[in-house]
């Protein structure tokens, strides 16, 4: 599976926008991308995931580049619920299941 | 309600005392597993299982055992534990199947502390 590389930590305002990319330039044609968030130290929670094309959901909208090697998940208007880290994580939905989560970018939401 | 339990949540322990960390889940899942939580670390891998009967290994197994005798069951067994082992485990379970929404869902977390 390819490797993410994230941001380690980022701050975001409360009600705006939070932007977090990940680049996964190794990614190959049958892999997904996934998202995840883990809130202190609770067991982390799947946001969202995408092959080729943006996604939203009710929590978030996934962004994923024409040539696959690099996506972003918006929350498109944090709170301060939404302070915790985020795992970007690339895989096929066969074969191996090993996850590779890394260590994900911190997000903080400031009031 | 759809979920993983694990048990115990908090445990402390001496070294060399066998410990297990229960984990089950209530979706009728295949896959199902084990990782471990440090800082700067990340999440790692220790060990999964495809279905019952069938366990391989993550990225770091050492000093852990497992076994999958029902689908919804996977204890986590530390034969001697030792302080290096101290940390944060999560148990998480998911369809198997090809479908990109078959996502894992993970328990609450273990905390083990050995000394």
């Amino acid at each position: 599976d390819a490797k993410t590389t994230q941001p380690p930590s980022m701050d975001c305002a409360e009600g705006r926008a939070a932007n977090l990319p990940c680049n996964h330039s190794t990614i190959s044609g049958n892999e997904y991308v996934y998202w995840y968030r883990q809130i202190h130290s609770q067991g982390p929670q799947y946001i969202i995931h995408g092959l080729k094309n943006n996604e939203t959901n009710e929590m978030a909208s996934l962004i994923i580049t024409e040539d696959r090697k690099s996506s972003t998940l918006i929350l498109p208007h944090a709170t301060l619920r939404d302070t915790a880290v985020y795992y970007c994580i690339v895989r096929k939905n066969s074969g191996t299941y090993k996850y590779i989560f890394g260590t994900g970018t911190r997000l903080k939401v400031l009031a | 309600e759809a979920q993983v339990t694990q048990n115990p949540r908090y445990l402390i322990t001496v070294t060399g005392k066998k410990l297990t960390v229960t984990c089950s889940q209530n979706m009728n899942h295949e896959y199902m597993s084990w990782y471990r939580q440090d800082p700067g670390l990340g999440l790692r891998q220790i060990y999964y299982s495809m279905n019952v009967e069938v366990t391989d290994k993550g990225d770091v197994p050492e000093g852990y055992k497992v076994s999958r005798k029902e689908k919804r069951n996977f204890p986590l067994i530390l034969e001697s534990p030792s302080p290096n082992q101290t940390s944060l485990y999560f148990c998480a379970s998911r369809p198997t199947g090809s479908s990109g929404a078959n996502v894992l869902t993970f328990g609450a977390g273990s905390r083990l502390t050995v000394l």
